[in-house]
């Protein structure tokens, strides 16, 4: 079990489709994360958000877009997503930016994109 | 771009002392060094983190180099469970991910 909960575990969806990833963290974190990972690939990072605000943003492409609601949640948005695009979506947390306190990651969603 | 190297693969027998070596040559006077590892499906695993001194926490030990171009993580006794690959990052806001090195723990 962790302390970054991510739903669903696992997504299948059409390139025309638009879903969203959920993540949720009760530790009181102010900085979230959004990585991606390609099979036997290491973890990618995608966006970061510190104190609800949008710090960084990896070049990622538009049809993925982040949102933080509140200091506990952070959501992926999906849409027009293409078959390269399936890989494991994994989210983390941490106290702060650059304070020395380590991420906390979730187990994943495993999405699949037809 | 990974500022870290790391072995592809190492092997360590059941019961003895795996030791896992990374070069950080290029590391900044504030940044930290952190291990994670993951096992196959799930999230990253903290395992610990320094900045100077050598750390050691109930997971592992964590020897850095005085000079901080290199660090070692040492299990001290390692299972079959801790087959995983391995990650040595240095960080300042963010965590980027080198290639890792997959230990294999054999009995």
């Amino acid at each position: 079990d962790t302390e970054v909960t991510q739903t669903p575990k696992h997504l299948v969806m059409g390139m025309t489709n638009k879903k969203s990833l959920k993540c949720e963290q009760h530790m009181g974190h102010r900085a979230m994360y959004w990585y991606k990972q390609k099979a036997k690939k290491p973890p990618e990072l995608m966006f970061v958000y510190s104190y609800e605000k949008l710090s960084i943003n990896e070049s990622v492409p538009s049809r993925f877009s982040p949102e933080c609601p509140n200091s506990s949640l952070l959501n992926l948005h999906l849409h027009a997503l293409q078959p390269e695009d399936s890989a494991l979506y994994l989210c983390a947390s941490s106290q702060g930016r650059g304070l020395g306190s380590p991420l906390h990651f979730g187990n994943g969603t495993r999405l699949t994109v037809t | 771009d990974a500022k870290t190297t790391q072995p592809p693969s190492m092997d360590c027998a059941e019961g003895r002392a795996a030791n896992l070596p990374c070069n950080h040559s290029t590391i900044s006077g504030n940044e930290y060094v952190y291990w994670y590892r993951q096992i196959h499906s799930q999230g990253p695993q903290y395992i610990i983190h320094g900045l100077k001194n050598n750390e050691t926490n109930e997971m592992a030990s964590l020897i850095i180099t005085e000079d901080r171009k290199s660090s070692t993580l040492i299990l001290p006794h390692a299972t079959l469970r801790d087959t995983a690959v391995y990650y040595c990052i240095v960080e300042w806001g963010k965590l980027i991910f080198g290639q890792g090195t997959e230990l294999s723990v054999k009995p």
